[in-house]
């Protein structure tokens, strides 16, 4: 099993383009979360979503669209790229296992990016 | 105030010394995680907690709920060991869909 695999691993954009960022898990997990991680800041969460066709906005949503067509799946896009979205995103995903949901979360590696 | 506090933010310890991170966190939890990022970026769940103690060869995690606080413990630290350590509480309300807040990472250095 590969886990979770995240495509590209490094990007650079000029602002203003466009692109969209691939996870993909082989776990059958229910749940998938993006991430971006700054210098001197904790993990924040961008997205999640609880299940195949469903999405829901995390701690710091703003300038990011979010999709899971299949269960596997879980693409992070950016519209018009800004100088403040570099940073390194990366990708989760966890089962949900008894009333709480208490599963260990799986990351990727991530992806830099760097806008321009 | 963060919802996540760990302490210290830098460690540096010589090779076989015995190693405490702090985790302080100020919300109702279901769970803690410890995460171990390594300089090449990639993160791992080391330990998921909601009561007690946990033992991983040299790693030992335990959690006090009443007094909201979790300790990461490093025994007999070797180089291998430099990483950032990540706390991380998840919500006690279900419909939060296991979201994790995180804490700011210890870095440690273990120097031989």
């Amino acid at each position: 099993n590969a886990g979770v695999t995240q495509t590209p691993k490094f990007r650079v954009l000029k602002t203003g383009q466009s692109m969209t960022l691939l996870c993909a898990q082989d776990m059958n997990h229910e749940y998938m979360y993006w991430y971006r991680q700054d210098p001197g800041m904790g993990l924040r969460l961008i997205h999640y979503s609880v299940g195949e066709g469903t999405t829901a906005k995390g701690e710091v949503p703003d300038g990011y669209n979010v999709s899971r067509l299949k269960k596997q799946n879980f693409l992070l896009g950016l519209e018009s790229a800004a100088p403040s979205q570099t940073s390194v995103y990366f990708c989760a995903s966890s089962s949900q296992r008894g009333p709480q949901g208490r599963d260990t979360q799986y990351f990727g590696p991530g992806t830099r990016l760097t806008v321009l | 105030k963060n919802e996540v506090e760990q302490s210290p933010q830098n460690l540096t310890a010589q090779e076989g010394e015995f190693i405490t991170i702090n985790c302080s966190y100020s919300v109702g939890i279901s769970a803690l995680h410890w995460l171990q990022q390594h300089p090449g970026g990639g993160i791992v769940s080391l330990f998921m907690l909601s009561s007690g103690k946990k033992k991983h060869g040299r790693l030992i995690a335990t959690i006090n709920i009443q007094e909201k606080h979790s300790s990461l413990h490093i025994t007999a630290s070797h180089p291998r060991d430099s990483a950032v350590y990540i706390c991380a509480v998840r919500s006690m309300i279900k419909a939060a869909g296991n979201k994790l807040t995180f804490g700011g990472g210890t870095r440690v250095l273990v120097k031989p």
